[in-house]
């Protein structure tokens, strides 16, 4: 059973860093692209960053380029998120996100961790 | 510039049929898209990919109640035989070089 368990959520003031983290299960890794998704409260989807699967690209949503850094370790089956200069509107709901395999859907999601930016 | 616009809102009675539209930006209509399911206070569910051509591929244990079509720039997601728990936002999405984009969602009341 495919399992991605997001965590590293909290509160953190504006200016501050977080490090999100994504552990996944049940399939190879390694093989799979992947992505970060946020939802800010009572608002839709909004793409953040993805990598591939070796690591090779990246890329980023013009909102958190400079800011966001996303990475892997296909080795402990885990995804990161590290947010530096957090803002008010970095406020959400963080999810991971997996790649199809044939494409760049995404087929299989975490429950997400909630990053609150406040002072 | 990509870009995928959805109905804020949609309704449609216990038992009934509903269809629900994401309509691609100019220049994209061949694009393929997927649809996503987030019940309430829930993460978001894969239901499908959609290609332009109408063929779509569905996630696993997602109801043959849930079906996918396309016509131009315009990609569908039908839902027959409504239930309670389809009471959901439903959003599109779809891809390009170094980019990801979702629609606005779609709001689905079931009456």
């Amino acid at each position: 059973e495919v399992q991605l368990v997001e965590s590293g959520g909290g509160l953190v003031k504006p200016g501050g860093s977080l490090r999100l983290s994504c552990a996944a299960s049940g399939f190879t890794f390694s093989s799979y692209s992947f992505n970060w998704v946020r939802q800010a409260p009572g608002k839709g989807l909004e793409w953040v960053s993805c990598i591939s699967s070796g690591g090779s690209y990246i890329y980023y949503a013009d909102s958190v380029k400079g800011r966001f850094t996303i990475s892997r370790d296909n080795a402990k089956n885990s995804l990161f998120l590290q947010m530096n200069s957090l803002r008010d509107e970095d406020t959400a709901v963080y999810y991971c996100a997996r790649s199809g395999p044939t494409d760049n859907y995404f087929d299989y999601w975490g429950q997400g961790t909630l990053i609150t930016v406040s002072s | 510039q990509l870009v995928l616009t959805q109905s804020p809102s949609a309704s449609a009675s216990l038992g009934a049929s509903v269809k629900l539209t994401c309509t691609l930006s100019s220049g994209h209509s061949s694009y393929p898209i997927a649809w996503h399911q987030q019940q309430p206070e829930k993460g978001p569910r894969y239901l499908m990919k959609l290609n332009s051509d109408g063929s779509h591929s569905k996630g696993d244990g997602i109801p043959d109640r849930f079906s996918g079509s396309s016509s131009g720039a315009e990609r569908y997601l039908t839902i027959s035989s409504l239930q309670s728990e389809d009471e959901a936002d439903y959003y599109c999405q779809t891809w390009g070089t170094g980019i990801r984009v979702f629609g606005g969602g779609t709001k689905l009341t079931v009456l």
